[in-house]
């Protein structure tokens, strides 16, 4: 079986601070790991993904992420927010031939 | 640009009601995918399928069924709609068992 765990529902962050949201996952078997961003009345979107190679991963609007393997943790990074990044972000993770399992979600709120 | 298609962006039903939800893509994906999104809950996934006329459970198939008789289109039906099912729906597809690409959402509400 596998899980993922975001430990904060809620995120609240000036604009052009740092961000950092976080995500561990369980699996029994390697594993492929996603961030996506969904916007207010929109569906989800891909922001990056870790598949295998670097752990260091860039993906859309400035945001990164780091697989760590020992911790089993995937967090999002961006080292600068706009307003436009307030959204809700889930993390998500496949392993081996199972289905993807996403996360209960991180709500980003910018504060201007 | 991989495009995802659902029919309807809001929707309101009555108790009882037979409900169909259609998801369209246009990427020749082999997988489709069905999802519920509540506050707090996230994504559960309701039903899959990995080509046409096959299909298979999520975590949480009960009081819906799919149908795929084409690859492009994915059809959630909810054979008699509870107040339970008020939510918001999101189809998604995948070439692989990897990046899924979602459509924009139906939400709906019974009444």
């Amino acid at each position: 079986a596998q899980s993922v765990t975001q430990l904060d529902s809620q995120v609240p962050v000036f604009e052009e601070a740092p961000v950092e949201l976080r995500c561990n996952y369980s699996s029994s078997v390697s594993v492929y790991l996603f961030w996506y961003v969904q916007y207010p009345n929109q569906g989800l979107q891909l922001l990056l993904k870790y598949l295998s190679g670097s752990t260091l991963v860039k993906g859309i609007n400035g945001f990164e992420a780091e697989f760590n393997k020992s911790q089993t943790s995937f967090h999002l990074r961006k080292p600068s927010v706009h307003i436009s990044d307030t959204a809700e972000y889930f993390c998500a993770v496949k392993g081996g031939y199972q289905k993807v399992t996403f996360g209960t979600g991180t709500k980003l709120q910018v504060i201007p | 640009d991989v495009k995802v298609t659902q029919s309807s962006r809001y929707l309101v039903k009555r108790t009882g009601e037979k409900v169909f939800l259609e998801c369209v893509q246009d990427m020749d994906h082999e997988n489709m995918f069905w999802y519920r999104q509540d506050p707090g809950l996230g994504l559960r996934l309701i039903y899959f399928s990995y080509d046409v006329k096959m299909k298979e459970k999520g975590d949480i198939p009960e009081g819906y069924s799919v149908s795929r008789e084409k690859k492009e289109r994915f059809s959630l039906i909810l054979e008699s709609a509870s107040t339970n099912q008020t939510s918001m729906y999101l189809c998604a597809s995948s070439r692989s068992l990897d990046e899924q690409y979602f459509g924009p959402g139906t939400r709906l509400t019974v009444t």
